[in-house]
């Protein structure tokens, strides 16, 4: 089955730590995006990337850091530097950044 | 700067109460606009991708249509299993510009 996996479902972290959550996908999409979902809030795009070994900043990039090595993965790291980390993150991917977008299945992040 | 709201903010139906969700949105020069449906602490699923105004799409009890200002989604005798989050977003023509999501309208259907 082609789609998007995300793992792992919720992680808890402690405050100063670094976090890297996964998001592979076997599309064949060239672009991927990371988004970050808060009650009450649209998703708001942190990094997006439209080929590898290149990516951009979104509109929420700080304390966040992503690498696109591989086609099919893009992780994105949660840094300390993030100052409220807590939150669901979600990642899709799309054949190309003007067409929809498929989502993974999401992480929810909770540092204490 | 391109801005998408929803309303209601969210929305309870009995079973069988045919009801719409808006979209408004401010655009310079709309390339697509994307329904999704997103269930708690799941991922948004894609619905439908309308791209001129005047256009529509079904599925199922679903069909969304497009104006130039706006976007509904309207819901036809609606069951249970509809009740989730409906998301609206829309992307501008520009190369530069990304998608924009609103807010979300939290649809209830109860039997």
């Amino acid at each position: 089955d082609g789609g998007i996996t995300q793992s792992p479902k919720y992680l808890f972290r402690k405050e100063g730590q670094n976090v890297t959550l996964s998001c592979e996908q076997n599309l064949n999409h060239d672009a991927m995006y990371w988004y970050r979902q808060d009650p009450g809030q649209g998703l708001r795009l942190i990094y997006y990337s439209q080929i590898v070994n290149d990516f951009q900043k979104g509109d929420i990039a700080e304390g966040y850091s992503v690498s696109r090595e591989k086609k099919e993965s893009f992780p994105l790291t949660v840094t300390s530097a993030q100052k409220n980390p807590t939150a669901f993150y979600l990642c899709a991917s799309s054949i190309d950044r003007a067409y929809e977008q498929y989502f993974g299945p999401g992480t929810r992040l909770t540092v204490t | 700067e391109d801005q998408v709201t929803q309303s209601p903010e969210a929305l309870r139906l009995q079973e069988g109460e045919s009801s719409s969700l808006n979209c408004s949105y401010t655009v310079s020069g709309l390339r697509g606009l994307f329904w999704y449906r997103q269930d708690p602490g799941k991922g948004p699923e894609f619905l439908f991708t309308l791209y001129s105004a005047g256009e529509e799409k079904e599925k199922e009890r679903l069909k969304a249509t497009l104006t130039k200002k706006e976007s509904f989604l309207h819901i036809t005798a609606p069951k249970p299993e509809d009740s989730a989050t409906y998301l609206c977003a829309v992307r501008g023509v520009w190369d530069g510009q990304n998608f924009v999501f609103g807010p979300g309208t939290r649809l209830s259907v109860l039997p």
